[in-house]
């Protein structure tokens, strides 16, 4: 099946600095999204992004698909921003129902 | 606040017991994703739903069983519990098999 690996798998900001993630995977894909788990377990959406550049608010991602790599940007971080950001793909091919996840990168931000 | 629903929010059962957790879906969605998620990792692929019936499904045992009724809610059944089925676990919604899915805050379960 699909790999999906992401780094760095810990970081440490201090609030205000900017980060990037990384997301790799092993094969064409339909569909990418990146989610932040909050310390109570919820998954949230962030971007849905296949392929191309899209930003909101302090957030952007860019997904190169035929590179096979999606970033994450996180601009003038908070300590809000702490948790666990998972990046997630569907392979293409017929049958891929199942979304496959990286193991996440935790981001801590400190005052 | 997804509109995905989850019930039980925590739980702890004996090694052998079975267990039933419950997810609405949100509205209009008419696809359920079931996933565990065990500490440190990322969620894993239990199964989906779509229109009441099964079309996709992680390697799992059969002793992970699911349904999902006509209003789309869905359940997550596991039978004869091992502990380390200690997890936690996460229900998604979407519209479509391959489309965003928007996630549940999950039911945490602990098997003693």
């Amino acid at each position: 099946g699909i790999q999906v690996e992401q780094s760095p798998p810990d970081l440490i900001l201090q609030e205000g600095a900017n980060s990037t993630l990384r997301c790799n995977f092993s094969d064409s894909v339909n569909n990418l999204q990146w989610f932040h788990q909050n310390p109570w377990g919820q998954l949230i959406n962030l971007f849905y992004i296949p392929s191309g550049t899209k930003q909101n608010g302090r957030l952007s991602a860019t997904t190169v698909a035929t590179e096979r790599y999606s970033l994450l940007y996180i601009s003038s971080s908070q300590t809000t921003d702490s948790g666990v950001y998972f990046c997630a793909v569907y392979a293409s091919g017929a049958g891929s129902y199942q979304l496959t996840f990286g193991k996440g990168t935790k981001l801590s931000v400190i005052p | 606040e997804t509109g995905v629903t989850q019930s039980p929010t925590h739980l702890i059962k004996t090694r052998g017991q079975q267990v039933t957790l419950r997810c609405s879906s949100q509205s209009g969605h008419n696809t359920v994703s079931w996933y565990q998620q065990a500490l440190g990792q990322g969620p894993q692929f239990i199964f989906q739903y779509y229109r009441e019936e099964e079309n996709g499904r992680g390697n799992f045992p059969p002793r992970f069983s699911g349904l999902q009724f006509p209003n789309y809610s869905s359940e997550l059944n596991v039978n004869a519990l091992e502990l380390d089925d200690s997890a936690l676990y996460l229900c998604a919604s979407s519209l479509g098999g391959r489309n965003t899915i928007y996630f549940g805050e999950g039911s945490w379960l602990t098997v003693v």
